[in-house]
């Protein structure tokens, strides 16, 4: 069963740049069965998405959010990151990595499973 | 990309059924066969319930079901037990190769 697991810093100052890491365990980051996708929520308030990304490289991002948030993937590692740049107390939230089923490679998809635990990020100075 | 619309709550007594509206447009749900449904209990990951309208992940409970209807999707719980007590969230695929999450549902086992 595959298994994925967030890590980041915690709390950020607003202004600077945040970097969050997905690690794929049980499986590759290089399957072609999946996507790699990155979900936020905000405390007490509702799931957003963010993006999916393919590990050979394809991306596709939340029209509302794309100019901040910047997809990789290192296939050497097992995992696949997140950057969010200008951070503001509006990007407090708690991010979700998970691997997302795919219909296509050519970027159709359908279903989030599994998912991280989450980690809870805070934008403060 | 706007939020699909889910109500905010629903509620129900153990042994009852409740459904659960996700409501998109024709670029979204009514588009494609592509709705998933998750539960979320506080402070904890969510979790596939349903995925392509109506289909159950291995292994869960058959009082989940999934349907849809033209730009709405639904989510049916029957014999509501106190453990179903959670957020509920719809997610569909949308045109531009995207993703919209419904707003969530709070759902309450009186």
């Amino acid at each position: 069963q595959l298994q994925l697991q967030e890590s980041g810093p915690g709390l950020v100052k607003p202004s600077e740049t945040l970097s969050l890491t997905c690690t794929v365990s049980r499986g590759s980051v290089s399957s072609t069965g999946y996507f790699w996708g990155w979900v936020r929520q905000p405390p007490g308030k509702g799931l957003e998405w963010i993006g999916t990304i393919y590990y050979r490289g394809a991306t596709y991002y939340n029209p509302s959010l794309k100019s901040r948030f910047t997809m990789s993937v290192d296939t050497s590692k097992d995992q696949f990151s997140l950057k969010v740049t200008s951070v503001t107390a509006a990007d407090t939230a708690v991010y979700y990595c998970a691997a997302v089923n795919i219909v296509s490679t050519i970027g159709v998809y359908n279903w989030f499973d599994p998912w991280g635990q989450g980690t809870l990020v805070t934008v403060s100075s | 990309q706007s939020a699909l619309t889910q109500p905010a709550s629903v509620s129900g007594s153990p042994g009852q059924s409740i459904t659960i509206s996700c409501t998109g447009t024709s670029s979204d749900i009514g588009a494609y066969n592509y709705v998933s449904w998750y539960q979320q209990y506080p402070g904890k990951a969510p979790k596939l319930m349903i995925y392509d309208v109506s289909n159950r992940p291995s292994g869960l409970s058959n009082r989940f079901s999934g349907s849809k209807s033209g730009n709405t999707a639904s989510l049916t719980i029957s014999g509501l037990q106190a453990e179903d007590e959670a957020d509920y969230y719809c997610l569909s695929y949308a045109s531009g190769s995207t993703v919209v999450f419904g707003g969530g549902t709070k759902l309450t086992v009186l």
